[in-house]
């Protein structure tokens, strides 16, 4: 079974704090590697694709390493608008379209 | 900026009726998807539609599931009779080659509730 799989959390941490959230996926066919956030009752959100050479958009940093299959989301100078749940996600192989989602670590950033 | 759009937002229905839930993808989309979530749990695939036809389908996905694109611009996801365990967020997605063709934008779902 192809699973993903993160620390549940919760994290709770100071508005300001550097976070980090790390992921390890089952899957060594998976190509595309991606993070969502997901407020309480609400659709995933796109946060950002993650690349092999590592990728940052502002605040956030995200690292893949293919031969550890781990995924990490950096984010720094949280803010409270930051606290969400945290999704990793990995599609399930080369040309397929199918995402497999982990269960999500629960973030809450605290003033 | 363009978005998905589902309805209803809310769908109670009894155990065995029939149930259609639909979705407006992204306009210039051209790859659509269902997912559900059963409350406290990870999201998980449906199926994926391309080209008028199911590309992908999950193990969940059985024969009282289905899909259709009745006209160019709905997606729907039809349960022919309805259980208890198929209470669930209800996800649709759509990715394209605008944004990154393996990114998918989900709308903000139907919660389908069966008694």
């Amino acid at each position: 079974r192809k699973e993903v799989e993160q620390d549940p959390g919760p994290f709770n941490v100071p508005e300001g704090a550097t976070v980090a959230f790390n992921c390890t996926y089952s899957n060594s066919a998976s190509q595309s590697f991606f993070w969502y956030r997901q407020d309480c009752r609400k659709e995933p959100k796109l946060l950002m694709s993650v690349y092999s050479s590592g990728n940052e958009d502002g605040r956030f940093t995200a690292q893949l390493n293919r031969a550890s299959q781990y995924i990490s989301l950096l984010i720094r100078d949280s803010k409270l608008s930051d606290s969400a749940t945290y999704l990793c996600v990995v599609n399930t192989g080369a040309g397929s379209y199918q995402l497999t989602f982990g269960k999500g670590t629960k973030l809450s950033v605290i003033p | 900026e363009p978005e998905v759009t589902q309805t209803p937002s809310h769908q109670v229905t009894q155990m065995g009726q029939e149930v259609i839930l639909r979705c407006v993808p992204i306009s210039n989309h051209l790859y659509f998807y269902w997912y559900r979530q059963i409350l406290g749990q990870k999201v998980e695939f449906l199926v994926s539609f391309y080209n008028n036809e199911i590309s992908e389908k999950s193990e969940i996905f059985d024969d009282q599931f289905s899909v259709e694109r009745p006209d160019g611009s709905n997606f729907t996801l039809k349960i022919r009779s309805t259980k208890l365990e198929d209470s669930a967020m209800y996800f649709c997605a759509s990715s394209g080659k605008d944004r990154g063709i393996y990114e998918q934008y989900f709308g903000p779902g139907t919660r389908l509730t069966v008694t």
